[in-house]
């Protein structure tokens, strides 16, 4: 069965670092692109950017260059984002999602639960 | 990239059609044939109801699909019940490997 799960809620600092985790089962962890996905409260879906655990081919949307880092250890089969520095404005939920294989699915077939960060002073 | 543009609600009583819109630009929605849709409940992860613009993965029901014209994606749920009362929200490939979501449709079944 594929599952992605997700680390547990984080209550953070306004300038605090924080890395959230997605550990990928089930599946060939190397072959699927992972994507990150930001819900502020009450909005809509924010796609962040996408890695490949594969070879580590990041890609991230304009909107979230230089904001956050994307990475993975293909060894645990887990992704990561992570934030240097915090802002009150970065609290929502975030998502990791498996993208369906190349050449087949083009939509992001699961998801990990969910992990809310809350960023507060 | 900017968010594709979708209605903020729409609504029917059951047993109605209904159809969603998901309009980008020539760069995302127009230029490719990767537009996907996603069906959410409050407080629960998005799940894939439909890729590739009209396909189907395995367990959806057949009451919803997918269509696209020129820079306009449509999801339609056909005979809407009220387990279809959710949050939709359809994603387009952009390039470069890079992905834009919509800003959500609330379903309401009256």
């Amino acid at each position: 069965e594929v599952q992605l799960v997700q680390s547990g809620a984080e209550v953070k600092k306004p300038g605090e670092s924080l890395k959230i985790s997605c550990k990928g089962s089930g599946y060939s962890f190397t072959s699927f692109w992972i994507a990150w996905v930001r819900q502020m409260p009450g909005k809509g879906l924010e796609w962040m950017g996408t890695i490949y655990p594969g070879d580590s081919d990041t890609r991230y949307s304009p909107s979230f260059q230089g904001q956050v880092t994307i990475s993975a250890d293909k060894s645990i089969s887990t992704a990561y984002v992570q934030w240097s520095s915090l802002k009150a404005s970065d609290t929502a939920m975030y998502y990791c999602a498996r993208r369906g294989p190349d050449g087949g699915n083009s939509g992001y077939d699961y998801w990990g639960q969910g992990t809310l960060v809350t960023v507060s002073s | 990239q900017s968010a594709l543009t979708q209605p903020a609600s729409v609504s029917g009583s059951p047993g109605q059609s209904i159809t969603i819109s998901c309009t980008g630009t020539s760069s995302d929605v127009g230029a490719y044939d990767f537009v996907s849709w996603y069906q959410q409940y409050p407080g629960k992860a998005p799940k894939l109801m439909i890729y590739d613009v009209d396909k189907r993965p395995s367990g959806v029901s057949s009451r919803f699909s997918g269509s696209k014209s020129g820079n306009t994606a449509s999801l339609t749920i056909s005979g809407v019940q009220a387990e279809d009362e959710a949050d939709y929200h359809c994603c387009s490939y952009v390039g470069s490997l890079i992905r834009v979501f919509g800003g959500g449709t609330k379903l309401t079944v009256l």
